[in-house]
């Protein structure tokens, strides 16, 4: 089975800044890699698929990219409604795995 | 727009069963894989159970294996998850996804005795 693992597990930062998570399957994927944002309380909301392309109504403040095994996810400046808990996904195949999540705080 | 309203969760003693329903609207149900995701209080998701679309193909996490049963009936746009002999580690709110797009809102299994 696929294992993967995110880093880091949560993250300070500031309105304005940019910041950077990192995704890593434990064998290769290929593309088959998808990003996933949750606020406290509510369901995920879909971010990205095929590691880079955005889901339709997605801001182009996130941005995905990689391949194979690693993979990263860009929040360019971030706003009050972007501090959440972003998680990747696998669908290379069954089973499906999620990374433990990223969370994203307020600095 | 799509559409996933999942209903069916509740409080239940260990080793009892819920079955979980998700209403579909918005697509080609029959024409998409769907899936069962769960989230345990204070953790984070984990893949539950696919079908696939076309001739219903079934997979499941280990966790699940050979307890509960995923279905689905086209006719209806409806995603079934029927839960055996549940566990008090069951406990979590249950969503229906259309992965990767499209998640319900969750419902929430409670085993407790």
């Amino acid at each position: 089975d696929i294992q993967m693992t995110q880093s880091p597990s949560s993250l300070s930062a500031s309105v304005g800044d940019s910041v950077t998570i990192t995704c890593r399957a434990s064998q290769g994927i290929s593309n088959y890699l998808a990003w996933f944002q949750q606020k406290p309380g509510k369901a995920p909301k879909s971010l990205i698929y095929a590691a880079s392309s955005l889901q339709s109504g997605v801001p182009s403040k996130f941005s995905g990219s990689g391949s194979g095994t690693d993979f990263t996810l860009t929040i360019s400046s971030l706003q009050p409604e972007d501090f959440a808990t972003y998680y990747c996904q696998h669908y290379n195949g069954y089973p499906f795995s999620f990374g433990p999540g990223t969370k994203v705080d307020i600095k | 727009e799509v559409q996933l309203l999942e209903s069916g969760g509740g409080l239940v003693q260990p080793g009892g069963s819920l079955r979980l329903s998700c209403a579909a609207s918005g697509f080609t149900f029959s024409s998409h894989s769907m899936s069962w995701v769960r989230q345990a209080p204070g953790k984070g998701l984990e893949w539950v159970s696919s079908i696939t679309g076309s001739n219903g193909n079934t997979h499941y996490a280990d966790s699940v294996k050979g307890r509960f049963t995923i279905s689905r009936d086209n006719s209806k746009s409806t995603l079934y998850l029927q839960m055996n002999s549940l566990r008090a580690e069951d406990t979590a709110v249950y969503y229906c996804a259309k992965l990767v797009s499209d998640w319900g809102q969750g419902t929430l299994v409670t085993v407790s005795s």
